[in-house]
């Protein structure tokens, strides 16, 4: 079974220009997280989904960052426009129900330099 | 603010030696899982744990949570290489459905 997929692996962009992530969950997973992670440090989430629905998206900067999953599959991240201090790893993951308990799968994230 | 600390935040050992990693919250939570995470991966989980008090091995690893569900450890026997990475608690705070991670513990085992 393929695992949760992201793009691009890395990307390299000027300040104040665009960025777009894609995921792609495992197949029949309902939950959807977009998380950034600094060097070193732990996951942080950006937004949750349950299937289209935004369900927490509280940590989510909304006057640069947008995201979506308009059939409840795959979904795109973006930010407009980037800063300096976006510079991170963008990572996707997903899970069957949503719950605490439950297994969250991740990608491999999308390593992001804003020059 | 629900905080997940986690200690130490960086370790590094010989081959063989055993480690404690301490996950320590002022919350109460549902549940705590640990992952680990290599670099250019995600994290992968190790464990979940959901009762308090409750031991989960696995293999050489050891995880215990809290009799009252605020904190966690994981125990490391016989340290090797291939334990080396970036290794995480995260959890769901009761009652609410947030997902938080801690702030990371950097292992690595020198051969």
């Amino acid at each position: 079974e393929a695992g949760v997929v992201q793009s691009p692996r890395y990307k390299i962009i000027e300040k104040k220009q665009p960025v777009a992530f894609w995921c792609n969950p495992i197949s029949g997973h309902n939950t959807l997280y977009w998380y950034l992670q600094n060097l070193g440090q732990g996951p942080e989430l950006l937004i949750r989904y349950e299937n289209e629905e935004a369900v927490d998206d509280s940590q989510l900067p909304k006057d640069r960052f947008s995201a979506e999953r308009l059939k409840g599959v795959d979904s795109t991240l973006k930010i407009q426009p980037a800063e300096l201090g976006d510079s991170a790893v963008y990572l996707c993951a997903s899970s069957l129900d949503g719950s605490p308990s439950d297994t969250q799968y991740f990608g491999p994230g999308t390593r992001l330099t804003v020059l | 603010t629900q905080l997940l600390e986690q200690s130490p935040q960086f370790l590094s050992i010989q081959e063989g030696e055993n480690l404690t990693v301490y996950c320590n919250s002022s919350s109460v939570f549902s549940s705590l899982q640990w992952y680990r995470q290599e670099p250019g991966e995600g994290p992968v989980l190790l464990v979940t744990v959901v009762t308090g008090g409750e031991v989960k091995k696995l293999k050489r690893l050891t995880f215990q949570f809290g009799d009252a569900r605020k904190d966690s450890s994981l125990h490391i026997t016989a340290a090797q290489p291939g334990d080396t990475g970036l290794y995480l608690c995260a959890g769901g705070a009761s009652g609410t459905y947030k997902y938080i991670f801690g702030t990371g513990t950097r292992l690595k085992v020198l051969a």
